[in-house]
């Protein structure tokens, strides 16, 4: 199994660009997040889908958003990229759990750096 | 919602034990507390979680106070892989992880 895949591994926007990041779980799982960590912080949450047909903001959702394609895959799009966006971004995935074992799975990350 | 407050910096010999602090004295009774780890230019990974008791997996042991206002994580055997970022988060019944500043840890050889 892959677990969590992000594509790209790298990105270089000039201001104002769009583009879309791509994530994919192969672990069945329901749950799917988006992060984004800026050097020396944690990570903060921008979007996630607590299951197929839905989506919530998170913590940053401002300049984002998001889309679950399908069970599999969840995307994070930058609609006008501004350098404040310079970040890594990572996706997660976790089972649904009406308790909170709920580990999740992190992806290895994209690079974005805004210019 | 319920913070953690962990030491900037940690750090160890290889093989020796490390002990790494979490306070978290505003704790509700329905939080359970979880700990990941991030590796230098990796997604955090999965370290432990627990709620009252003392927990043991293959990677670590959690420790839990009695008043459960404070836990600490602790790595038995610390090899130069276990050099990483630690968070202590608490978790409530939701689908959500937030993540502090966490604990750097250096594993001097």
């Amino acid at each position: 199994n892959a677990g969590v895949t992000q594509t790209p591994k790298f990105q270089v926007l000039k201001t104002g660009q769009s583009m879309t990041l791509q994530c994919a779980q192969d672990m069945n799982h329901n749950s799917m997040y988006w992060y984004r960590q800026d050097p020396g912080m944690g990570l903060r949450l921008i979007y996630y889908s607590a299951s197929e047909g839905t989506t919530d903001k998170g913590e940053v959702p401002n300049g984002y958003n998001v889309s679950r394609l399908n069970k599999r895959e969840f995307s994070l799009r930058l609609e006008s990229a501004a350098p404040s966006q310079t970040s890594v971004y990572f996706c997660a995935s976790s089972e649904i759990s009406a308790g909170v074992r709920n580990e999740q799975f992190f992806g290895p990350g994209t690079r974005l750096t805004v210019l | 919602d319920a913070k953690t407050t962990q030491p900037n910096s940690m750090e160890s010999n290889e093989e020796e034990p490390v002990h790494l602090p979490c306070n978290h004295s505003t704790i509700s009774g329905t939080d359970y507390i979880h700990w990941y780890r991030q590796l230098p230019s990796q997604g955090p990974e999965y370290v432990i979680h627990g709620l009252t008791s003392n927990v043991n997996n293959r990677m670590a042991s959690l420790a839990i106070a009695e008043d459960r206002k404070s836990s600490t994580l602790i790595l038995h055997r610390a090899t130069l892989r276990d050099a990483a970022v630690y968070y202590c988060i608490l978790r409530a019944n939701d689908y959500k992880l937030s993540f502090g500043a966490g604990t750097t840890v250096t594993v001097r050889a």
